[in-house]
């Protein structure tokens, strides 16, 4: 396994569902990331866990909820989502600590009809 | 005033050409800087860290400009497959990323 993964590569839901993603990065780095991608907007910041701690929450709505078990893994939980939030959805993971450079999965292509 | 901005291009230059793009930030106490490539519909791949002394990586180029607040990245001799857009990232204290909206590059064969 290389880099940072990610699954599904591709969800489909409805407003009632609930869905989880998911995000392994096998690079030894302590800190990982969501980012949002919506159509010709710059990628927003969701979550940050270093050490496996929440250090930062970018005023998400709480129909978004992160979990981070152990610095490898990185879930987002999805309830009662809003068609605004289809977007690509990426998981990224750097060292802890600083501002150093990130790595990105492939994202998931989110739909919610 | 954008935290970090880009020309979005499209950028459309033959093969062989030489290109530059610009990239200002507007926080002079960011730390690190970035430039990633990212392939339509695809992830963002890191291109290469930009340094204070400028660095190369063979055909990129890129430059710091921290008086006037800006990074540069210069592609020589373009190929067809560098035709992607390409993200200028400003890192601004632990953990925090703004990301440019990118700038478009075509290479025309």
């Amino acid at each position: 396994e290389t880099g940072v993964t990610q699954t599904p590569r591709h969800l489909v839901m409805g407003m009632t569902n609930k869905k989880s993603l998911k995000c392994e990065q096998h690079l030894g780095h302590n800190a990982m990331y969501w980012y949002k991608q919506s159509a010709k907007k710059p990628l927003e910041l969701m979550f940050v866990y270093s050490l496996e701690e929440r250090v930062e929450n970018n005023s998400v709505p709480s129909r978004f909820s992160p979990e981070c078990p152990n610095s490898s893994h990185l879930f987002l939980h999805l309830h009662t989502l809003q068609p605004e939030d289809s977007a690509l959805y990426l998981c990224a993971s750097s060292q802890a600590g600083g501002s150093y450079e990130q790595y990105f999965g492939p994202g998931t292509r989110l739909t919610v009809t | 005033r954008k935290e970090v901005e880009q020309d979005p291009g499209p950028f459309n230059v033959p093969e062989g050409a030489t290109v530059a793009f610009n990239c200002t930030y507007s926080n002079s106490a960011s730390q690190s800087f970035f430039w990633y490539r990212q392939d339509c519909r695809k992830e963002p791949k890191l291109l290469m860290s930009v340094y204070s002394s400028g660095n190369e990586d063979g055909r990129f180029t890129a430059q710091l400009n921290r008086a006037s607040q800006y990074i540069s990245l210069l592609i020589r001799d373009s190929k067809l497959s560098d035709s992607a857009t390409y993200l200028c990232v400003v890192g601004s204290g632990t953990y925090k990323y703004i990301f440019g909206t990118g700038t478009r590059l075509k290479v025309l064969a």
